[in-house]
């Protein structure tokens, strides 16, 4: 256990809808990065923030958005989802942004759109 | 970001070491080398970092050339549990802090 937690685990929806992930950081942990996993694309870098401040920006589709609330959890959302937006969404902590030391990451959020 | 270079896949027996590659030629005198992995079905999990002398902890060892153009990431005695995809990656001390994944190195161990 990471202890990072996501919600949900599992997530059917429709092309055209709207959804949102749902991510708890390690207790003290002020970083939060998000990832998108896909076949065809590998893990990939959505957006990271800190503290409640965007702190790094990936290959984020304009349709996505994230923030980071006072309480340290973040939302990731996802909006006219296509079919292409199917699948793995990962949530991951760290405590700072300038230290090497290690990122832990939530058991994930699976997504498929029909 | 630097790139880090890894075989697609290895195999190896239960019970053996296994010596993992990864080539970073372009890496500065600031990246660290992380080595994470991912087990099926689980989000990447944290296995080691170095920056010059080689490591160790409980999961595994990790040797960095001298010239750091080049580290192996080391399962001492390889249990089928170890079967995972290993990504090594480069990270920097300034700037935002977040890992890039390549396609990593697909380990199958065999009983």
């Amino acid at each position: 256990d990471s202890g990072v937690t996501q919600t949900p685990k599992h997530l059917i929806t429709a092309t055209g809808q709207r959804v949102t992930l749902r991510c708890s950081p390690r207790s003290g942990d002020l970083s939060v990065y998000w990832y998108q996993q896909s076949l065809d694309q590998g893990l990939q870098f959505l957006i990271q923030y800190y503290n409640g401040e965007e702190r790094a920006k990936g290959n984020i589709l304009e349709r996505f958005s994230a923030q980071q609330f006072p309480d340290l959890h973040s939302e990731l959302n996802l909006s006219s989802l296509e079919l292409g937006d199917s699948a793995l969404y990962f949530c991951a902590s760290s405590v700072g942004t300038t230290t090497p030391g290690e990122l832990f990451f939530g058991e994930g959020s699976r997504l498929t759109v029909l | 970001d630097a790139k880090t270079t890894q075989p697609n896949s290895m195999e190896s027996n239960e019970e053996e070491p296994v010596h993992l590659p990864c080539n970073h030629s372009t890496i500065s005198g600031t990246d660290y080398i992380h080595w994470y992995r991912q087990l099926p079905s689980q989000g990447p999990e944290y296995v080691i970092h170095g920056l010059t002398s080689n490591v160790n902890n409980r999961m595994a060892s990790l040797a960095i050339a001298e010239d750091r153009k080049s580290s192996t990431l080391i399962l001492h005695r390889a249990t089928l549990r170890d079967a995972a995809v290993y990504y090594c990656i480069l990270r920097g001390l300034r700037g935002a802090q977040k890992l890039v994944f390549g396609q990593g190195t697909r380990l199958t161990i065999n009983p």
